[in-house]
């Protein structure tokens, strides 16, 4: 099983600050197969990337993937109000597993 | 747009099965993977597992051995069995459409996830 560990646990920014999300593999992943999602309190997940850098349908553009082989990253360029939340990295190959989450929170 | 669903009783006895279904509206049930995801209060996500509509599953192999997941596609309906359970599967449960391509793979809708609770 491919474990996926994200850092930092939790990221402290102020609005309109950048925002980068570490997401590591125990082995290789395929870029087409890893993909990040947001979750709110007592909301259910949102896709946002896909395929490494490949933004889901309405994904504004601020939001972006990168990374292959063992080291993903997501990027929000400039945090708005409404970007603080959990997000989770996933990936899907060698059986599918999640990572345990970097929380964005308002500095 | 696709809305999932997800239905089944809130409060499972211990050694039990947990049984859920998860109702696919405003869109086809075909040409997608249907899959089960979960996540204790407070806790990170799991996938339970996944079913093509050929029937054919893929499951988390810690799993495997308690979980089942069928699909009516006549109801535009899938399910989830859980047997055995015990106070470590209490958690929220969500349903997703789930797509599978040769350069991808992606969950999306979820549903809005329904609560579980395993007690004796």
């Amino acid at each position: 099983e491919i474990v996926l560990t994200q850092s930092p646990g939790t990221l402290s920014l102020s609005p309109g600050e950048r925002a980068t999300l570490s997401c590591r593999a125990s082995q290789s992943v395929s870029t087409s197969y890893l993909a990040w999602y947001q979750q709110k309190p007592g909301r259910a997940p949102r896709l946002l990337i896909f395929a490494t850098s490949t933004r889901a349908t309405g994904i504004p553009d601020r939001f972006s993937g990168s990374g292959s082989g063992t080291d993903f990253t997501l990027t929000i360029s400039r945090l708005e109000p409404e970007d603080f939340a959990v997000y989770y990295c996933q990936q899907y190959g060698s059986s599918l597993t999640f990572g345990q989450g970097t929380k964005v929170d308002i500095k | 747009q696709v809305q999932l669903q997800e239905s089944g009783p809130g409060l499972v006895k211990v050694s039990e099965t947990l049984s859920l279904t998860c109702t696919v509206s405003g869109g086809s049930i075909s040409n997608y993977q249907w899959s089960w995801i979960r996540q204790p209060p407070g806790k990170g996500l799991e996938w339970i597992g996944h079913i093509y509509n050929s029937g054919s599953t893929n499951y988390n192999p810690s799993l495997k051995s308690r979980v089942t997941i069928s699909v009516d596609t006549s109801k535009s309906q899938f399910s989830l069995r859980l047997s055995s359970v015990t106070a470590a599967d209490t958690a929220v449960y969500y349903c997703a459409r789930t797509k599978i391509g040769s350069w991808y793979f992606w969950f999306d809708p979820w549903g809005q996830g329904t609560l579980v609770t395993v007690s004796s």
